[in-house]
C-alpha cells in the first residue's frame, strides 16, 4: 500500500527566503505526482503535475522535482512571499486511466512572515 | 467561469439521518472524485467515477453512496451507517484519470 510522507509538518520562514518542501513515497511504481496548495477552509489548488517519466516541472517561482527510484519529490519555492502561506500537499498517482487514484500526504503548513 | 461547485458549505446531520452533498462541474471533465479530510490528516478517497453511470469504491467507501447520472454531477450521500461522518468533504474533477485534479471549496459536515 502506497504511503506518502511530507517533511516538515510545519515551516516558518521570513519573507524573501528560498525554501524546499519534501515528499517521500514508499512504492516507486507511480503514474505521476501532483503538488497542491490549500488555504484554510478551502479546497485544493493544483500547482504542478510531474509525470513518472519527467524529472521536474516549473511554474513561476515554483519548481518540483521527482526522483522515482528513491521515492522522493521536492517543491522549491523561490523568493517566498506572505501570500505563499498555506498548506502544501503532495499526492502520488497510481495507474492511469480508469484506475487512477491519488494517495495524499498530510501536508506541510507554511508560514511566510513579512 | 468554469469550475466546481459544492453545496451546501455547512451541513448538519441528525442521528439516523441520510444527507446528500452536491457536486457540480462545468469543466466538461469525465472523471470526478470524492475525498474526506480530517484534521491533521491527508485526503482519503471515498468514491470516484471515470464515466457517466459508472463509479468505483475508494479506500473508505463504507457508509457512503454515490450516483453519476450526468457528466456534470456527482452527488455523495452520507448514510446513517457512517458512524463518524464529521469531516470536511471535497469533490474534485479531472479531464481524465491521471490529469490535474480541480477541487471545489468543500462541505463541512457536523453531527447535531
Amino acid at each position: 500500500k502506497q504511503e506518502v510522507t511530507q517533511i516538515p509538518a510545519a515551516l516558518s520562514v521570513p519573507e524573501g527566503e528560498n525554501l524546499v518542501l519534501n515528499c517521500s513515497f514508499t512504492d516507486s511504481a507511480i503514474y505521476n505526482l501532483q503538488w497542491f496548495r490549500q488555504d484554510p477552509g478551502k479546497g485544493l489548488t493544483s500547482l504542478l503535475l510531474i509525470q513518472s517519466s519527467q524529472r521536474e516541472q516549473t511554474s513561476g517561482r515554483l519548481n518540483a522535482s521527482l526522483d522515482k527510484s528513491s521515492g522522493r519529490s521536492t517543491l522549491y519555492i523561490a523568493a517566498s512571499q506572505p501570500g505563499d502561506s498555506a498548506t502544501y500537499l503532495c499526492a502520488v498517482g497510481a495507474s492511469g486511466g480508469s484506475n487512477y487514484k491519488l494517495t495524499f500526504g498530510k501536508g506541510t503548513l507554511l508560514t511566510v512572515n513579512p | 467561469d468554469g469550475g466546481i461547485t459544492q453545496s451546501p458549505k455547512y451541513l448538519f446531520r441528525k442521528e439516523g439521518q441520510n444527507v446528500t452533498l452536491s457536486c457540480e462541474q462545468n469543466l466538461n471533465h469525465d472523471a470526478m472524485y470524492w475525498y474526506r479530510q480530517d484534521p491533521g490528516q491527508g485526503l482519503r478517497l471515498i468514491y470516484y467515477s471515470q464515466i457517466v453511470n459508472d463509479f468505483q469504491k475508494g479506500d473508505i467507501a463504507e457508509g457512503y453512496s454515490v450516483s453519476r447520472e450526468k457528466k456534470e454531477s456527482f452527488p455523495l450521500t452520507v448514510t446513517s451507517a457512517q458512524k463518524n461522518p464529521t469531516a470536511f468533504y471535497l469533490c474534485a474533477s479531472s479531464v481524465s484519470g491521471g490529469g490535474p485534479q480541480h477541487f471545489g471549496d468543500g462541505t463541512r459536515l457536523s453531527i447535531l
